[in-house]
């Protein structure tokens, strides 16, 4: 099955810096690349997504890259601000057509802005 | 709408009890799914499902049994509690499958004494 390995595990900036957290994935199949944050005593909720027939996808201060041959994509926030400050999963998960039905985590980053 | 709904909130049961935890949804949405989350090891897949009908295991399905008899609703059962099933549980529910916007319950926190 896929595995998802996520780096680094947690993650201190200054507010105002920028924040990378890198993904890679073992099945070349997969397809769909989501990030979700959660904060503090919530649930995760979807930031972005990217889709492998694209390269990067921007909102705002948040950025997605893909690198298919690599099998790595990454999450890139921008202006760090407090609010930032939360546990950021990555996923990964294959086309269903391909009778795979599961989306698999990696282990989370614990992104902390420090003012 | 409600969005996707949990109940407990918080549950302590003793080694070897039973008990179900419910999930519901409401914008009809075919693909549900349970998650486990333990610190250091992100969510992991327990059971799922692509509609009525019909279930699958995940990564971790050993002690839990699921079904889904209806769209809105599916329930997690663990059939005789072990403390390493304390844990984080979340349901969480997409359009079609895995490849869509997963929207999370708000978790139910489950100690096993």
């Amino acid at each position: 099955g896929e595995n998802v390995e996520q780096h680094p595990s947690t993650l201190s900036v200054q507010e105002g810096d920028s924040a990378v957290i890198k993904c890679t994935y073992s099945d070349s199949a997969s397809n769909y690349f989501p990030w979700y944050k959660q904060e503090l005593g919530k649930r995760p909720q979807l930031i972005i997504d990217i889709r492998s027939n694209v390269g990067e996808k921007k909102d705002q201060r948040i950025a997605v890259t893909l690198n298919k041959t690599a099998k790595h994509f990454s999450l890139h926030i921008t202006e760090t601000q407090p609010e930032d400050s939360a546990v950021y999963f990555c996923a990964a998960s294959i086309d269903r057509v391909f009778g795979n039905e599961k989306l698999t985590f990696g282990t989370g980053t614990r992104l902390t802005i420090i003012p | 709408n409600a969005g996707v709904t949990q109940t407990p909130k918080f549950q302590v049961l003793k080694t070897g009890q039973s008990m179900t935890l419910q999930c519901a949804q409401d914008m009809n949405h075919e693909y549900m799914s349970w998650y486990r989350q333990d610190p250091g090891m992100g969510l992991r897949l327990i059971h799922y499902s692509v509609g009525a009908g019909i279930t699958d295991q995940g990564e971790v399905p050993n002690g839990y049994n699921v079904s889904r008899s209806t769209t809105e609703d599916f329930p997690l059962r663990l059939l005789s509690a072990a403390p390493s099933q304390t844990s984080v549980y979340f349901c969480a529910s997409s359009y079609l499958g895995p490849d869509n916007e997963q929207f999370f319950g708000p978790g139910t926190r489950l100690t096993v004494l």
